[in-house]
């Protein structure tokens, strides 16, 4: 049973809109939020995190809200530009004595049209 | 140099090849994680060093084999893999302890495995 779960395998925007990507999990033990966003042929590249003792992370073009209840959280990206087309993943951590766990989501295919 | 390099980038082999993938990161890091990526799927978390001791083994076919010699290497040896063996793999690291915030992973770019 997947623990994150992002359930839009792709998503595709206009130029200068606003891109949404969704993620939810199941373990409320999770404090720890991050996305992740990966090209062809990379690896995946540290895009923007959120703690579970905040409800909202901006950094430039890209929020991250968590929304605690729901137990989900959202990646806003205004705004969108075709550099931006990239597979995006969320992942999240529980406290792991020791090292950091992270539990990743299938990924979310975004391409921004020109 | 970039953070965390993987070699190789491309490897087909044969069922009873045994084979080596090897990572090495220059960021001063001290965790490193082997990661699988399958079509269609999660990230799976295979292995973690933490100051170059095991410290997690997520139910890993015996076939995958960690070595990890120094906190700057990390190497996954391969041996009578399957065709569903066939993914890419992500070698990562990251900064665990007191100061290091929450240990963001770093990854390479990873090595795509076909086994024939």
């Amino acid at each position: 049973d997947q623990q994150v779960k992002q359930n839009s395998p792709s998503l595709s925007v206009q130029e200068g809109r606003i891109s949404i990507l969704n993620c939810d999990y199941t373990n409320s033990m999770f404090d720890y939020f991050l996305w992740y966003k990966k090209y062809p042929a990379e690896g995946p590249t540290f895009l923007i995190s959120i703690s579970s003792i905040k409800d909202k992370n901006e950094d430039g073009r890209f929020t991250v809200f968590l929304n605690k209840s729901a137990k989900h959280l959202s990646l806003h990206i205004v705004p969108s530009q075709p550099g931006d087309s990239a597979v995006y993943f969320c992942a999240a951590s529980c406290p792991t004595p020791g090292t950091y766990k992270y539990i990743f989501g299938t990924g979310t295919r975004l391409k921004v049209l020109a | 140099e970039t953070g965390v390099t993987q070699t190789p980038r491309h490897l087909v082999m044969g069922m009873t090849n045994k084979k080596s993938l090897k990572c090495e990161q220059h960021l001063g890091h001290n965790a490193m994680y082997w990661y699988k990526q399958s079509a269609k799927k999660p990230l799976e978390l295979m292995f973690v060093y933490s100051l170059e001791e095991r410290v997690e083994n997520n139910s890993v076919p015996s076939r995958f084999s960690p070595e990890c010699p120094n906190s700057s290497h990390l190497f996954l040896h391969l041996h009578t893999l399957q065709p569903e063996d066939s993914a890419l793999y992500l070698c990562a690291s990251s900064q665990l302890g007191p100061d290091s915030g929450t240990g963001e992973l770093f990854f390479g770019e990873g090595s795509r495995l076909t086994v024939l």
